[in-house]
């Protein structure tokens, strides 16, 4: 059964330095892995996904590495914001699974403060 | 712009009174789940959905109940709640395949069984 760890738990950086998030998971057969931002209220946001056969996929100051070897993904954010202030979930699909479920990390919260 | 809705956003209840939680999605996915999210639990899936009449138990589907008569639209039914079923739910949606399709995920709607 698929595991899947995000460590730490939470995170508070100053304003402008780099984030790095981590999210391991047990089984690196993986179709695919999904990074989503939580914030309060406002439910869950995909930022990235990133194809089994790719190293990584970026999207303005998100990048996030993916080593199935090893059954690791990293998320970076560059430069960070206050804005960037929210819980950072990853994901991957449970291989033969019907209905596209989905096995989630815990999650790292995260506070960048100004 | 493309979107899961979810009402209500909040809601308190007491135990035993029926209520229903709606679901409306504008992508015209095939594929549409529900989740809980539980401190230390993570996200779970409760039920899923891969099209109109064609729905499946997750992996706790205990309590809850759920129908698929249009294809925007999959309302979750707790006939009976009880405490244990406080928690916060959210609806998500997908085109079939886990390879490449991103999962799109409702505001959230934040339940209290008192």
């Amino acid at each position: 059964k698929q595991e899947v760890t995000q460590i730490p738990a939470a995170l508070s950086v100053p304003e402008g330095e780099n984030l790095v998030l981590n999210c391991s998971f047990t089984d690196s057969a993986i179709y695919n892995l999904q990074w989503f931002r939580q914030d309060p209220g406002k439910g869950l946001t995909s930022l990235l996904l990133i194809q089994s056969s790719q190293r990584e996929q970026t999207s303005g100051r998100l990048n996030a590495s993916l080593d199935k070897s090893s059954g690791r993904s990293t998320l970076y954010i560059a430069a960070s914001q206050p804005g960037d202030s929210a819980t950072y979930l990853c994901a991957v699909p449970v291989i033969k699974a019907a209905g596209n479920k989905l096995t989630f990390g815990g999650g790292t919260r995260v506070l960048v403060k100004p | 712009e493309a979107q899961v809705t979810q009402n209500p956003r909040y809601l308190i209840t007491v135990t035993g009174k029926k209520l229903t939680v709606t679901c409306s999605q504008n992508m015209n996915h095939e594929y549409m789940s529900w989740y809980r999210q539980d401190p230390g639990l993570g996200l779970r899936q409760i039920y899923y959905s891969m099209n109109v009449e064609v729905t499946d138990k997750g992996d706790v589907p205990e309590g809850y109940k759920v129908s698929r008569k249009e294809k925007r639209n999959f309302p979750l039914i707790l006939e009976s709640p009880s405490p244990n079923q406080t928690s916060l739910y959210f609806c998500a949606s997908s085109f079939p395949g886990q390879i490449q399709e991103t999962q799109y995920f409702g505001p959230g709607t934040r339940l209290l069984v008192l």
